[in-house]
């Protein structure tokens, strides 16, 4: 099976601008999820996706937005684009209907804010 | 919010050696814990989890403990060598939220592991 992919797999914006980042999950995958990883704050959770239906959120700010399509592929978008936003932005799939079971990360995108 | 700590920050052992990474927990309702390995550049990988109704896992020459009372668990590696070197990461998931379900990962800050030939 492929696994999680991710793209693009490297962005450069400048403040003020928006950016939307795609994940694909495992086949048969439903849940999705997005983390930011930066030195400074590690692994955070942003949200989680299932079945098209935002199911559990982190602590992030409302210019942090996601959405899931029907076919288990999911979109995270940031507006209004901040420095401190420059990190690793990593999607994970997992399985498990109910949660929680085995995540599997993708590659993940290098943002960059100038 | 579920609040995770990993110790040390930085582990430097000889190859064949023993490492272990210790991680506590705040939340008492959390069940299950996934310990991830990244090495630089690369994805998070999923080497072992561990379960609320298990204390022990073992998978060659990784294990992990769970001590659900202290509310703590720990990554054990075994005959360390040189590929064994990356970043890892503890993480704990809360039962699934009252909606029905959930993912949601709360990671530790990570160690780095140096094996030393």
């Amino acid at each position: 099976k492929a696994g999680v992919t991710q793209t693009p797999r490297y962005l450069i914006k400048t403040r003020g601008q928006q950016v939307t980042l795609s994940c694909s999950p495992i086949s048969g995958h439903r849940s999705v999820s997005w983390y930011q990883q930066t030195p400074g704050q590690g692994l955070q959770f942003l949200f989680e996706y299932f079945s098209e239906t935002q199911r559990n959120k982190g602590n992030f700010p409302g210019r942090f937005s996601g959405r899931q399509f029907s076919n288990s592929r999911s979109e995270m978008n940031v507006s209004t684009l901040e420095l401190g936003d420059s990190a690793l932005y990593l999607c994970a799939s997992s399985l498990a209907v109910q949660g929680p079971g085995e995540q599997y990360f993708g590659p993940g995108t290098r943002l960059t804010v100038t | 919010g579920e609040n995770v700590e990993q110790h040390p920050s930085t582990l430097s052992v000889q190859e064949g050696d023993s490492a272990v990474i210790k991680c506590t927990y705040s939340d008492s309702a959390s069940n299950y814990f996934p310990w991830y390995k990244q090495e630089l550049g690369k994805r998070p990988q999923l080497i072992i989890d561990i379960r609320s109704n298990v204390g022990e896992k073992k998978d060659q020459r990784i294990a992990v403990t769970l001590n659900k009372t202290a509310k703590h668990f720990s990554l054990h590696i075994t005959e360390t060598q040189p590929e064994d070197s990356a970043v890892y990461f503890c993480a704990a998931t809360p039962v699934p939220n009252p909606k029905g379900g959930g993912n949601k990962l709360t990671f530790g800050t990570g160690t780095q592991l140096k094996v030393e030939l």
